[in-house]
């Protein structure tokens, strides 16, 4: 198995939802990550997990909490998002998270819409 | 500050050659990473240089020259499906990788 797994591939939430994206891989990458996309612009970097504790927050809302829950899976729990949040969020993984030939291996990405 | 810098967009003809450049200016360097991303999709790993010179898979190959702060990626025979955003990213001395804006890649017949 040489993929990253994300579901939903499409969500709508209004404002005051709460919801959660996931994420699964069982390549035995050891680092998960969570990037943000907007159209035309290059990923983000939000959450870095290594070894199963969260090692990078890069200053993220408190409205985007991250949860890895075993060494295969990763979430992101949404709740109380804005309009801008609106973006597609990229799941990664890699063997490890500092190492010089990284190779990052995305999902395909969950297309979010905040209304 | 860091800072990676590439065309954001290009035209070229199928079955031509094109070459993407990338220049860089960041802290530290440990390899620098090219990916291939179509509209909508996620990216995918085309090419990885750690070392100077030039890198070869088929018909894509990537070039690094790190005392000029620069690689190349050339693609050779495209084809249609190579229109898609081809992105640089540099891993600094902290192993983190900064990412250029994206390269978009037209290719007409």
């Amino acid at each position: 198995d040489t993929e990253v797994t994300q579901t939903p591939k499409h969500l709508v939430m209004g404002m005051t939802n709460k919801k959660s994206l996931k994420c699964e891989q069982h390549m035995g990458h050891r680092a998960m990550y969570w990037y943000k996309q907007k159209a035309k612009k290059p990923p983000e970097l939000m959450f870095v997990y290594s070894y199963e504790k969260l090692s990078i927050n890069e200053s993220v809302p408190s409205r985007f909490s991250p949860e890895c829950p075993n060494s295969s899976l990763l979430n992101l729990h949404l709740h109380a998002l804005q309009p801008e949040d609106s973006a597609l969020y990229l799941c990664a993984s890699s063997q490890e998270e500092s190492s010089g030939a990284n190779v990052l291996t995305f999902g395909a990405g969950s297309r979010l819409t905040v209304l | 500050g860091q800072n990676i810098d590439q065309p954001t967009e290009m035209t070229a003809t199928e079955g031509a050659i094109v070459q993407i450049n990338c220049t860089y200016q960041t802290s530290g360097f440990n390899g620098l990473f090219w990916y291939q991303q179509h509209a909508g999709e996620a990216p995918t790993f085309l090419s990885y240089n750690v070392l100077d010179g030039l890198e070869e898979k088929g018909r894509f190959s990537s070039f690094l020259s790190r005392s000029k702060g620069y690689s190349y990626l050339l693609l050779k025979e495209l084809q249609m499906k190579d229109s898609a955003s081809y992105l640089c990213a540099v891993m600094d001395s902290n192993y983190q990788l900064i990412w250029g804006a994206g390269t978009k890649l037209i290719i007409k017949p």
